[in-house]
């Protein structure tokens, strides 16, 4: 069975600091897709980017960047010089076939990242 | 912008009230979700539907059962609410096709059963 795990479930960092969000994911598929979400106090969940299985170029947009690497399962995220906005839970979602010929979504638990002023 | 909208932000009821939450997409997505998310255990999922009037279980279906008569609306039901489903009730929706598309997710529903 598909399964994502973030093994940090808090982390607490100073404003401008950098800080990594891990995910190590565990499928069977050949083919299948890697998500981040945000999720703010307010509770939505924001889609911050998606990663297919056979492109493992790194990924920047300002700040924020990801690491995909296929030998190790893993797709970890980095927020560069964070600030106090980027204080949300993190996570790191597995795409997975489901009936019908749909998709769904498996998630780990999540990462709480706290960014003091 | 794709809009997932959730009838009610904050809901309190009673132990044993038969529990309604509406979700309305507005993007023509086929496939549509219920999660259901707690502190420490992540987003789970509860049910979906890839079509009008097809549902598939989730990972925690017990308790919970749904509808959806019209594309755009999809409705998680508590047929007799208990206190462990206190919790924060999150919809979603995506296309149906090709793998990997984006699920969106509404601002979630939270809800207190006492």
């Amino acid at each position: 069975a598909q399964k994502v795990t973030q093994a940090q479930t808090e982390i607490s960092v100073v404003e401008k600091e950098d800080v990594t969000l891990d995910c190590v994911y565990e499928t069977r598929d050949t083919t299948y897709y890697l998500f981040w979400y945000k999720q703010p106090p307010s509770g939505e969940l924001v889609f911050l980017i998606r990663r297919n299985s056979f492109d493992e170029q790194n990924e920047i947009s300002g700040r924020y960047s990801w690491n995909f690497q296929k030998s190790t399962s893993s797709f970890n995220f980095t927020i560069t010089a964070s600030q106090v906005v980027d204080s949300a839970v993190y996570f790191c979602a597995l795409s997975e076939f489901a009936q019908g010929g749909s998709e769904k979504l498996v998630f780990g638990k999540g990462t709480k990242l706290t960014v003091n002023p | 912008d794709v809009k997932v909208t959730q009838s009610s932000r904050y809901l309190v009821k009673r132990t044993g009230e038969k529990v309604f939450l509406e979700c309305v997409q507005d993007m023509d997505h086929e496939n549509m979700f219920w999660y259901r998310q707690d502190p420490g255990l992540g987003l789970r999922l509860i049910y979906f539907s890839y079509d009008v009037k097809m549902k598939e279980k989730g990972d925690i279906p017990e308790g919970y059962s749904v509808s959806r008569e019209k594309k755009e609306r999809f409705s998680l039901i508590l047929e007799s609410a208990s206190t462990n489903q206190t919790s924060m009730y999150l919809c979603a929706s995506s296309f149906l096709g090709i793998l990997g598309n984006t699920i969106y997710f509404g601002e979630g529903s939270w809800l207190t059963v006492v």
